[in-house]
């Protein structure tokens, strides 16, 4: 198994560009996270899915979107990209919530996102 | 609501002396918990989860953590540390069997420095 996998890796972006983050994972799991990353603030969670065609926001939605059409795939949308969007950014998934025995999340590599 | 608050955002060791990473945690019901380790631009990796089964975990590499109900804490640590060890830790929460228990809320992380 890959695990989770996400692309591209890094990326640099002009202020009021666009783009996606791609996020896959080839272990069945139901659930999926995108998080972000800034130095001495730990990870802010900004979306999650429950499964295919369930997307819900995190603490920091503010300026992205998610789609979740498959179970594997978990894209993150950046529509207008601003300096406050400078992260690194990961992916992860789990099994599942209640009775999964601690809910471990498997996470990808990271994007690392400059926005000038 | 969940928080987790890890004391010392920095820790510096000796090659082979103790390392002690501190986490306390807030939770309205029985938590699970969890020790990540991020590498130098890698994805966050699980050390060791409590679950509500044993107090005293085991995790990879060495290290163990114990969960103390009455200090509300869930400190790692590990008897002899390693210069591969330097590393970021995380500590991390969520509602246990109970709740939405998907969802992790992290600490802002200690950064593990290890001194030949």
């Amino acid at each position: 198994n890959a695990g989770v996998t996400q692309t591209p890796k890094f990326r640099i972006l002009k202020i009021g560009q666009s783009m996606t983050l791609q996020c896959t994972q080839d272990m069945n799991h139901n659930y999926m996270y995108w998080y972000r990353q800034d130095p001495g603030m730990g990870l802010k969670l900004i979306y999650y899915s429950v499964g295919a065609g369930i997307t819900d926001k995190g603490e920091v939605p503010n300026g992205y979107n998610v789609s979740r059409s498959t179970t594997e795939d978990f894209p993150l949308r950046l529509e207008l990209a601003a300096p406050s969007q400078t992260s690194v950014y990961f992916c992860a998934s789990s099994l599942s919530g209640r009775g999964s025995g601690g809910n471990e999340q498997f996470f990808g590599p990271g994007t690392r996102l400059t926005v000038l | 609501a969940q928080s987790v608050t890890q004391l010392g955002s920095h820790v510096s060791v000796s090659e082979g002396a103790l390392v002690l990473l501190r986490c306390n945690y807030s939770s309205s019901v029985p938590p699970y918990l969890f020790w990540y380790v991020q590498y130098p631009n890698q994805g966050l990796q699980l050390l060791l989860k409590y679950t509500s089964a044993a107090t005293l975990v085991k995790g990879i590499n060495g290290f163990e953590a114990e969960f103390k109900k009455s200090e509300t804490s869930f400190h790692l640590t590990k008897p002899s540390a390693h210069m591969s060890d330097a590393a970021e830790y995380f500590c991390a929460v969520s509602l246990g069997s109970g709740g939405s228990n998907y969802k992790l809320t992290f600490g802002k992380g200690t950064l593990l420095t290890v001194n030949p």
